[in-house]
């Protein structure tokens, strides 16, 4: 059973557009979120996080948007550039016991077009 | 070197064998964690260590897997007979602090059991 679900496999952005990557999850536990990038063959790396008090985090070009009704949350680029091409992993941390585990989504592999 | 690091990089070994996975966390950080990631899948908990604390071992997915935390630094992870289904990259990441927030993670050991 899939707490953090990334639907979409696969996004392919020209150069300079916006890239909107979605996440949704079930646990309505998790209280924060965050993003991590992976490019092949190097661990991933974090990027931007946000808490479930917030509905906006904004760090350059990169903004992470949390809508907690919808048990929804997005990762918006822009202006997108090809060295941004990676897989992105959601993940979420929940307020109980074992509040120090990542759940991850399966990621989604962003292509930047030139 | 400042980050994670792990070795082996890359590691093939025949079924029923033993491997030993090693990560060297960031100097300082209390937490260090092992994730899996499997073909087309997001990265799986394993298992989680805390300063002196009793290890989280609730992700392992079999008793042919154990962990252990020397001295609150090096880790090994160790799979004892292996099989296909081991196959998989496996992750390492530490984090100065104990809710793994923006954990840092090392660039994996790719395992492949024939």
């Amino acid at each position: 059973d899939q707490q953090v679900k990334q639907n979409s496999p696969s996004l392919s952005v020209q150069e300079g557009r916006i890239s909107i990557l979605n996440c949704d999850y079930t646990n309505s536990m998790f209280d924060y979120f965050l993003w991590y990038k992976k490019y092949p063959a190097e661990g991933p790396t974090f990027l931007i996080s946000i808490s479930s008090i917030k509905d906006k985090n904004e760090d350059g070009r990169f903004t992470v948007f949390l809508n907690k009704s919808a048990k929804h949350l997005s990762l918006h680029i822009v202006p997108s550039q090809p060295g941004d091409s990676a897989v992105y992993f959601c993940a979420a941390q929940n307020s109980g016991g074992s509040n120090y585990k990542l759940t991850f989504g399966k990621g989604t592999l962003l292509t930047v077009n030139p | 070197g400042a980050g994670v690091s792990q070795s082996p990089s890359n590691k093939v070994t025949e079924k029923g064998k033993d491997v030993e996975l090693r990560c060297d966390p960031i100097s300082g950080h209390t937490a260090l964690y092992w994730y899996r990631q499997s073909l087309g899948q997001g990265l799986e908990f394993l298992i989680y260590f805390q300063g002196n604390s009793a290890p989280d071992k609730s992700g392992l997915p079999s008793d042919r897997f154990s962990a252990e935390r020397t001295g609150g630094s090096v880790s090994t992870l160790t799979i004892q007979r292996t099989q296909q289904e081991d196959s998989a990259v496996y992750l390492c990441a530490s984090s100065p602090n104990t809710r793994g927030r923006e954990a840092f993670f090392g660039q994996g050991t790719r395992l492949t059991v024939v």
